[in-house]
């Protein structure tokens, strides 16, 4: 079946600093993959999306490239901010529409 | 954006009672709905798909008689948990999906149930 691995947190970093999350997946086909970030107190909301191998998907300064060789998607920002404390999930579409997410990763950023 | 309520956020009940969440598509319709568990430090683990006016579909592995689910309107489904127990106290999470693929998905904030 389909599963989604990425790295342990928490991740912490300095503000300014160089952000890679980790992740990879198992699927039959190629499903889409999804970033999806959760701030304290509110629901998951979409980061990101691609649909097709090589395709990047990017927002907010984040960006995945979808990468069938390596079955992976991992999330990169160039440069943190306090404000992108959060917890990142990555996630794949299968049939039916449903998703399947990762453990997630929390971020923390500090001054 | 679309907006996804739930309500309560939390809830502390006792062993063997009955809850009730809401989970409800504040400005948009709908067709779908998903509920999820989550456990701490694990993944959001898809417990049932309900689409409106249909029986929920449940996961693998999810009791469908203990974990009932009602979606009688497009922007309302609700996940009842029926003669609670300790090990049911999770963190229970919704989705809507309105008209679109997988990433027309919107969430809810969760609620935290607490079975004593």
């Amino acid at each position: 079946g389909n599963s989604v691995t990425q790295m342990e947190g928490p991740v912490t970093l300095s503000e300014e600093a160089f952000l890679t999350i980790n992740c990879t997946y198992t699927a039959t086909g190629y499903p889409s993959l999804f970033w999806y970030v959760q701030y304290p107190g509110e629901g998951l909301q979409l980061l990101l999306k691609a649909t097709k191998a090589d395709d990047k998907g990017s927002n907010k300064g984040f960006e995945a490239t979808y990468r069938k060789e390596t079955t992976s998607f991992h999330l990169e920002k160039g440069s943190v901010q306090v404000s992108d404390s959060a917890v990142y999930f990555c996630a794949l579409g299968g049939g039916g529409n449903k998703l399947t997410f990762g453990t997630g990763t929390q971020l923390k950023v500090e001054l | 954006g679309a907006v996804v309520s739930q309500h309560p956020s939390w809830v502390i009940c006792k062993s063997g009672t009955s809850v009730k969440i809401e989970c409800r598509s504040l400005d948009f319709q709908a067709t779908t709905m998903f509920w999820y568990r989550q456990f701490p430090k694990q993944s959001l683990m898809l417990m049932a798909t309900s689409n409106e006016g249909s029986k929920a579909t449940y996961e693998q592995g999810v009791e469908k008689d203990k974990f009932l689910i009602n979606h009688a309107s497009l922007t309302l489904s609700t996940l009842t948990v029926t003669s609670a127990h300790p090990e049911d106290s999770s963190f229970y999470i919704c989705s809507a999906r309105g008209f679109g693929g997988a990433d027309t998905q919107y969430f809810g904030p969760g609620t935290r149930l607490t079975v004593l």
